[in-house]
């Protein structure tokens, strides 16, 4: 069991919006603003989409955006494309194990 | 460009070992805190090791403290995970990740995949 708590499943369809959400407790979310975003194709490597709760790396599309309010961070993507049917994962930073990850979300687009 | 390239996975049996090595390219490695993350079939990620820009291992996975042994050579821009004693539960693909900020991993590595089976 992670210690981050993913939905296992969203899905949407070409031009919607959607959130995925990424549970934590005190002790991570609720403490640290230092929580990321992954996504993930199979077979390649992980890719950082979001940094410190909301910040873009260079490169990453204005699409996502994420969010963080107590002890639940949220990633938004707008605009759903295909490309954007992947695995996600979010993580913070916790003083217990330096970081913990979710379990992951897997996005199907429609 | 940045490039973390995982080597050294594969097939072993239950008590046997393994040396992973990850080759960095395209910034200065000897700058960053570097990691080893897992991830095992149907599970999250999880971070099994992580070094500091010395050399000092900084954090063990519990399940792996004592069996497993990260380093790096800061000449030849290299990570290695040293792991001992292997079981199944070892069965995973290894990360290679760039610190960018408190753990929050900027670069990663496709990952070479470890299974621990007879």
């Amino acid at each position: 069991q992670s210690a981050l708590t993913q939905p296992a499943s969203v899905s949407g369809s070409p031009g919607q919006s959607i959130t995925l959400s990424c549970t934590g407790t005190s002790s991570d979310i609720g403490s640290y603003n230092f929580v990321s975003w992954y996504q993930h194709h199979p077979g390649k490597a992980p890719k950082l989409m979001i940094y410190d709760v909301s910040n873009r790396p260079s490169g990453v599309s204005y699409r996502f955006s994420g969010s963080k309010s107590g002890n639940t961070a949220s990633l938004t993507i707008s605009g759903l494309q295909a490309d954007d049917e992947a695995d996600y994962y979010c993580t913070s930073f916790t003083t217990s194990a330096y970081v913990v990850f979710g379990g992951g979300t897997k996005l199907t687009v429609l | 460009e940045v490039q973390l390239v995982e080597s050294g996975g594969g097939l072993v049996q239950p008590g046997g070992s393994l040396r992973l090595s990850c080759a960095a390219s395209g910034f200065t490695f000897r700058n960053y805190w570097m990691s080893w993350v897992r991830q095992a079939p149907r599970k999250g990620p999880e971070l099994v090791a992580l070094i500091n820009l010395d050399g000092i291992p900084t954090y063990y996975l519990d399940s792996v403290r004592g069996r497993f042994t990260i380093s790096r050579d800061n000449a030849q821009n290299f990570l290695f995970l040293e792991m001992n004693s292997l079981g199944a539960e070892d069965t995973a693909v290894y990360y290679c990740a760039k610190d960018l900020t408190w753990q929050q991993f900027d670069y990663w590595g496709r990952g070479t995949l470890v299974t621990v089976s007879s």
